[in-house]
């Protein structure tokens, strides 16, 4: 069982949608969990983060962590074609652990 | 702004070749890192490093290393260049790697082919 999945998608909505993004994971030890968004042809760029469990808001965008189910989720209200991209989750135990573990990644579309 | 500057966009190189491929950061940042992003795999750390002179092998550390003389550049070589190491290269940095949630700066990339 690999530590993190994610479905690739890809995952195409009309503007205006509320799309729901999603990761489960394996290691108990995580604490620190992230979502990165990759333009086309650029690297990733953190989005949100959010520690253990509990939801995060930061405008349309909303990440919650589920530990007890092992399983993250980033939610995007009133979905823009400029939210057209590839988002990763990833995450880590924390302190002076060097590892990112990253999901596969996501390619969303948003249709105007 | 910190920025991740990675020296090529796209490379193509023959299967034997010896491939440096160049990272400079301008933040002074302690740790930086190097990625390969594959379809289907996803992000894959190959090694980082958290000072000058300082290496610690990632995941998949097989048929490359790397070389960091100086803090605010990263080399990742391929030694001996092969078909299977044909992927996207990543490189990122982050000042202090107990704060992960400060997140990784990443450079754009760079599209090796091998040949």
């Amino acid at each position: 069982q690999k530590e993190v999945e994610q479905d690739p998608g890809p995952l195409s909505v009309p503007e205006g949608a509320i799309v729901s993004l999603n990761c489960t994971y394996s290691n108990s030890a995580f604490q620190y969990f992230m979502w990165y968004r990759q333009y086309s042809r650029k690297g990733p760029e953190l989005l949100m983060y959010t520690y253990s469990s509990g939801n995060k808001e930061d405008g349309r965008f909303t990440a919650q962590v589920d530990k007890s189910s092992k399983y993250i989720s980033l939610f995007i209200r009133d979905s823009q074609p400029s939210d057209s991209a590839t988002y990763l989750c990833a995450m880590t135990w924390g302190g002076s652990n060097y590892k990112l573990t990253f999901g596969k990644g996501t390619l969303l579309t948003v249709n105007p | 702004d910190v920025k991740v500057t990675q020296s090529s966009r796209y490379l193509v190189k023959r299967t034997g070749e010896k491939v440096f491929l160049e990272c400079v950061q301008d933040m002074d940042h302690e740790n930086m890192f190097w990625y390969r992003q594959d379809p289907g795999l996803g992000l894959r750390l190959i090694y980082f490093s958290y000072d000058v002179k300082m290496k610690e092998k990632g995941d998949i550390p097989e048929g490359y290393s790397v070389s960091r003389e100086k803090k605010e550049r990263f080399s990742l070589i391929l030694e001996s260049a092969s078909t299977n190491q044909t992927s996207m290269y990543l490189c990122a940095s982050i000042l202090d790697r107990a704060r992960p949630y400060d997140g990784y700066t990443f450079g754009s990339g760079t599209r090796l082919t091998v040949v």
